[in-house]
């Protein structure tokens, strides 16, 4: 079946402007969660959620970020007035349900540019 | 707070040899302990897992053993080929609710013929 999809695959924008990313998770998957990873480092959780709901959002910067799953599908990262730091990769996963040990299947990751 | 020390990289290895990644973690919780790896243009991918103390993961001949009393959980394969180059991630969820995976830097394995 279709695996984490995101879009767009590449996104480059100036600094100040604002990004949208998108998550479509895999279809029945009611955990979602973002992640950032910076180059040569691991992946760092930003938000999750439990369906509709940010259950957790502990791992956002600042208030620049903000994310939203309106339907408990499809999620969007939304950054404000971006900075040259956000540049990363944003990577999107979902996973079968809450429980702490299930497997989280990664998306390919959104690769943000900032100038 | 919950972290994960990996082995710094880059591994450099001859096809056949044997090896060994080593990760070490710090969780207040019970955590369950995972590999990720990814693969040259690829995303991350779920390598093998070990949800409690004793457990052992395994996958494609790669091994973990979840180690509580030396909190580790090192990866290891026996003879490794070309096709396992990539980099690997060595992760844990905290088990107290938290659901989000705490990566370790990653280690890069290059395999050559």
């Amino acid at each position: 079946g279709a695996g984490v999809s995101q879009t767009p695959s590449n996104k480059v924008t100036e600094k100040g402007k604002y990004v949208e990313l998108r998550c479509d998770p895999i279809s029945g998957h009611t955990a979602l969660y973002w992640y950032r990873q910076s180059l040569g480092q691991g992946p760092e959780f930003l938000i999750y959620f439990q369906g509709t709901g940010a259950a957790d959002d502990s791992g956002l910067p600042n208030d620049r970020f903000f994310a939203v799953r309106p339907e408990g599908s499809v999620s969007t990262l939304k950054i404000q007035r971006t900075e040259r730091g956000d540049s990363a990769v944003y990577l999107c996963a979902s996973s079968q349900n809450y429980l702490h040990y299930n497997e989280q299947f990664f998306g390919p990751g959104t690769r943000l540019t900032v100038l | 707070g919950d972290s994960v020390t990996q082995m710094e990289g880059p591994v450099t290895l001859s096809e056949e040899a044997f090896l060994t990644i080593n990760c070490t973690y710090t969780a207040t919780g019970y955590p369950s302990l995972f590999w990720y790896v990814q693969y040259p243009g690829e995303g991350l991918q779920l390598l093998l897992k070990a949800t409690k103390a004793d457990d052992k993961g395994s996958n494609k001949g790669f091994e973990a053993t979840y180690r509580k009393e030396t909190t580790s959980f090192h990866l290891e394969k026996g003879s490794v080929q070309v096709s396992d180059s990539a980099v690997y991630f060595c992760a844990l969820t905290s088990g107290t609710g938290a659901n989000n995976l705490f990566f370790g830097t990653g280690t890069r394995l290059t395999v050559i013929p």
